[in-house]
């Protein structure tokens, strides 16, 4: 039973398109999270909720908007899709941000923006 | 200059090394210390953990937080095959706002030859 799970797995589209990425958690976790990695690996967080609030919001351009239906799904939805937005984005998830807490991640959304 | 410097390698070694992945950081108020561990096209998994400076041991593998210094460690040891993957080092602040956030290293790939 996957624990994070992430849709679609691979994303393949032109520029300028609108497209979504959906994210489900089934650990009762009431943390959500996406990161982008680009294509030399380096993984950095782009947003946060806890409880459904937006708690990070990372200077992402706002052609990225996230949205969090409940607590274990989050939503990425990308306007106008340029060609930097090519990477992997993951989600994951967390009991709280206290410090302590495991990031589970999901398996990645590859997006490739031509 | 980035908040958490990793080499990115890659790193190759004969099955049985000993593996020695470093990161240094700048932020002093980072107290949580994490090594993920990411298999080619899979998601990054949690490997160690470790608050503030020290040292925790789990098996082959050997965590060090050397907080006067700002930099930390994963030892592998007798390092097989199966430890092929990238390891990425992350950490983060105890700070409310911070809801969560982990700040990643670039990531080291390993590759580890029979």
């Amino acid at each position: 039973d996957t624990a994070v799970s992430q849709t679609p797995k691979y994303l393949v589209t032109q520029m300028g398109n609108d497209k979504s990425i959906k994210c489900e958690q089934n650990l009762g976790h009431d943390t959500m999270y996406w990161y982008k990695q680009d294509s030399k690996k380096f993984l950095k967080i782009m947003f946060s909720y806890n409880n459904k609030e937006l708690i990070i919001n990372e200077t992402v351009p706002n052609r990225f908007s996230p949205k969090s239906p409940d607590k274990a799904h989050l939503n990425l939805h990308i306007n106008s899709l340029e060609l930097g937005d090519s990477a992997v984005y993951f989600c994951a998830s967390s009991q709280g941000t206290g410090g302590r807490e495991t990031q589970y991640f999901g398996p990645g959304t590859r997006l490739l923006v031509l | 200059q980035k908040e958490v410097e990793q080499d990115p390698g890659p790193l190759s070694v004969p099955e049985g090394a000993i593996v020695s992945l470093n990161c240094t950081y700048s932020n002093s108020a980072f107290q949580y210390f994490m090594w993920y561990r990411q298999y080619s096209r899979k998601g990054p998994e949690l490997l160690m953990y470790t608050y503030s400076s020290g040292n925790k041991e789990d098996g082959r593998f050997t965590a060090q937080v050397d907080k006067s210094s700002k930099y930390i460690s994963l030892f592998i040891r007798d390092s097989q095959p199966s430890d092929s993957a990238t390891y990425l080092c992350a950490m983060r602040t105890t700070l409310a706002n911070q809801g969560g956030k982990l700040i990643f290293g670039q990531g080291t790939e390993l590759s580890v030859k029979p």
